[in-house]
C-alpha cells in the first residue's frame, strides 16, 4: 500500500527556515515524480514544487528561489527546504505522488 | 500559466440524484502522447485530496465506478451518477500539462 508521512511543520519566525519530510512507503521515490503542494488556511491548493523520477526539478514563482525540494532513495524520503519564510507561506503542506497518493499533510505556520 | 476554471463553486445535490462538475482550462491539455493531463480531487471534510480521476477519464484505484470523467482539450466534466451522502466534499481539477501545475478554484458539493 502506497503511503506518505509528511513532517516537520511547526511556528515559525518570518525571515526563518524549515524543513519538510516526506517520508514514503508501497513504492520508491524515485519511480515517480513527487509534488509538494500547499492549502493556505481555508484557500484551496497551490502546487509548489516537483521533483521527476530523473532528478530535475522545478518551482512556482512564488518559492523560486527560497524553497529547495530534493530526495534521499536511500531513505526513500522527500524533502522540502524552505528558507526565508513569510506570512503568505503558512500553510498546510502535502506531499503527492505523481497522479495518486497524497499524504496527510503538514502544518506551516509563520508569524511572529 | 494554465488557469483552471470550475462550475458551479457551490452544488447543493440530492442523495440517489446525479450531479456534474465542469472544468475549463486556458489551453488544451491534450498532449502529445494522446493522453489529456487533467485529473480530479476530492478533499472530504478533514481529509488531505484523494484522486478520483486521472488523464481526464481514468478512475483511480477504488474509486465507486458512479464517478466519471470526460471530455477532451479545454472542456472536461465529473459527473456523478448517483450522490451520496459521503460524496459531500470540494472538487478540484488539476492539470499536469506543464508546471506550474494548476488547480481549478474547486466545487462544494453538499447535500441539500
Amino acid at each position: 500500500e502506497v503511503q506518505l508521512v509528511e513532517s516537520g511543520g511547526g511556528l515559525i519566525q518570518p525571515g526563518g527556515s524549515l524543513s519538510l519530510s516526506c517520508a514514503a512507503s508501497g513504492f520508491t521515490v524515485s519511480s515517480s515524480y513527487m509534488s509538494w503542494v500547499r492549502q493556505a488556511p481555508g484557500k484551496g491548493l497551490e502546487w509548489v514544487s516537483v521533483i521527476y523520477s530523473g532528478g530535475s526539478t522545478l518551482y512556482a514563482d512564488s518559492v523560486k528561489g527560497r524553497f529547495t525540494i530534493s530526495r534521499d532513495t536511500s531513505k526513500n524520503t522527500v524533502y522540502l527546504q524552505m528558507n526565508s519564510l513569510t506570512a503568505e507561506d503558512t500553510a498546510v503542506y502535502y506531499c503527492a505522488k505523481g497522479q495518486g497518493a497524497w499524504g496527510q499533510g503538514t502544518l506551516v505556520t509563520v508569524s511572529s | 500559466d494554465i488557469v483552471m476554471t470550475q462550475s458551479p463553486l457551490s452544488l447543493p445535490v440530492t442523495p440517489g440524484e446525479p450531479a456534474s462538475i465542469s472544468c475549463r482550462c486556458s489551453k488544451s491539455l491534450l498532449h502529445s502522447n494522446g493522453y489529456e493531463y487533467l485529473d480530479w480531487y476530492v478533499q472530504k471534510p478533514g481529509q488531505s485530496p484523494q484522486l478520483l480521476i486521472y488523464l481526464g477519464s481514468n478512475r483511480a484505484s477504488g474509486v465507486p465506478d458512479r464517478f466519471s470523467g470526460s471530455g477532451s482539450g479545454t472542456d472536461f466534466t465529473l459527473k456523478i451518477s448517483r450522490v451520496e451522502a459521503e460524496d459531500v466534499g470540494v472538487y478540484y481539477c488539476m492539470q499536469t500539462l506543464q508546471t506550474p501545475f494548476t488547480f481549478g478554484p474547486g466545487t462544494t458539493v453538499d447535500i441539500k
